[in-house]
Order: structure tokens, then sequence, then C-alpha cells
């Protein structure tokens, strides 16, 4: 059962346009949603995260927005440029699971020249 | 500050074997997380531990343990090794102090199994 539901699977923007990645989840003990970008043959690097209490977080030009009645939370990314190209995985942490995520499967972006 | 580091980097092992791979968590944390990133999807959680003990567990078959130091460096080991545990390990640390949940993730050991 997959917890945390995540598209597009790949997505292909202009350089400064605006990349947009969604995820939907139904487990309501979720309280801490972050988003993580990786790069191939590297780890995950957390990009910005957001709690339940508030419906967007921006930094920079990464912006969550967050719906809690309809369990979605979806990445912008404003201005995309050719080093924004990576696997953006979105997670979500149950508040009992000790800070354990559980990622959605990824979206490839690709940010053209 | 380093941050999360693991080794090795990669490892080719024959089904059958049992592998160790290791952690040592980012400066000031306490509490390492172990994930298995199959090609293409992403990280699944197989454990944590914290203070010593593995204090809980994804979906993931008893071939699968840890064990964690008193300097909170952690390691991961596989026994039994079959073609579909070939992945990206990937360690996470965390401090369990309140309110905190970030992890933080190393460059992970890539696993390959003949």
């Amino acid at each position: 059962q997959q917890q945390v539901k995540q598209s597009p699977q790949s997505l292909i923007v202009q350089k400064g346009g605006i990349s947009i990645i969604n995820c939907a989840y139904e487990n309501t003990a979720f309280d801490y949603f972050p988003w993580y970008q990786q790069f191939p043959g590297k780890g995950p690097a957390l990009l910005i995260a957001i709690r339940p209490d508030v419906s967007e977080k921006k930094e920079g030009r990464f912006t969550i927005s967050f719906n809690k009645s309809a369990k979605q939370f979806s990445l912008h990314i404003m201005d995309s440029q050719p080093g924004d190209s990576a696997t953006y995985f979105c997670a979500a942490r149950a508040d009992s699971g000790y800070s354990t995520l559980t990622f959605g499967k990824g979206t490839m972006l690709l940010v053209s020249p | 500050d380093a941050g999360v580091t693991q080794s090795p980097t990669h490892l080719i092992k024959t089904r059958g074997q049992q592998v160790t791979l290791r952690c040592s968590p980012k400066s000031g944390h306490d509490t390492v997380s172990w994930y298995q990133q199959a090609l293409g999807q992403g990280p699944q959680f197989i454990f944590q531990y914290y203070e010593e003990e593995e204090r809980q567990r994804g979906n993931f078959p008893d071939r699968f343990s840890g064990h964690q130091f008193p300097n909170y460096s952690s390691e991961l080991n596989v026994n039994a090794l079959l073609l579909g545990d070939s992945a990206l390990y990937l360690c996470a640390s965390s401090w369990a102090g309140h309110l905190s949940y970030e992890q933080y993730f190393g460059p992970g050991t890539r696993l390959t199994v003949t």
C-alpha cells in the first residue's frame, strides 16, 4: 500500500518556467512533509519542509503549498534552471513515527536550456 | 561540520553472501535510520536505531539487522543476499529532541548482488 502518491513521474520544463510536482497522502497521522532533491549517484538532500499548521512555505525559488482538507501538497520551483534537473521526492512523517519517513516514488525533472 | 558519511561507496557481492555497511551520523545527531532505494524508486524505511536499540522497523525480513555503537555510528548487516537486495542503501541521521523532524541522508552505498 503506497501511502504517499507522487505525480508526475517525469517532467520537462523550459528554463525560466515553473515546475510543479504534486503529492497526495491518506494517513491523517502524517504531521511533517519534506521534499528531497536527489542527483544521480548521490543521497537525497533536504530541500524544504512544511507542517500542516501552515498552507504555504517559501524558501527562495522553492515553495510548498499544502491543502490539509484535500490531503495534498505540492512543490513549486519558480524560474527553473538547468541545475535544478534532478529527481524530487516528497515524503511524510507520522506523528508517532520517530521521524521515519514514507517517500513517494519520485519525479524526474529535466529543465531544458 | 561533517555530514552523514557512509562506507563503502560501492560493493559487489554474490548471492548467499553476507554484507556489512557502515554509517557515521551528522555531528550532534543521535538517531540513525536506514533506507533501501531500488533503482527508480523512492527510499524504503528499513529500521531506526536510537540509544543502541532498534526502535522501529519497516517491512523487511530479519535477514536485515543492524547495530548502533556508543558513538552513534551504525552498521547495517544483510545475510543470505538475494539478487533483489541490489539497491542503494541510505543512512539518515536525526536528533531525537522534541519537535525535531529533519533527517539528513548520506551519499549511500551501492550494493550489487550477482
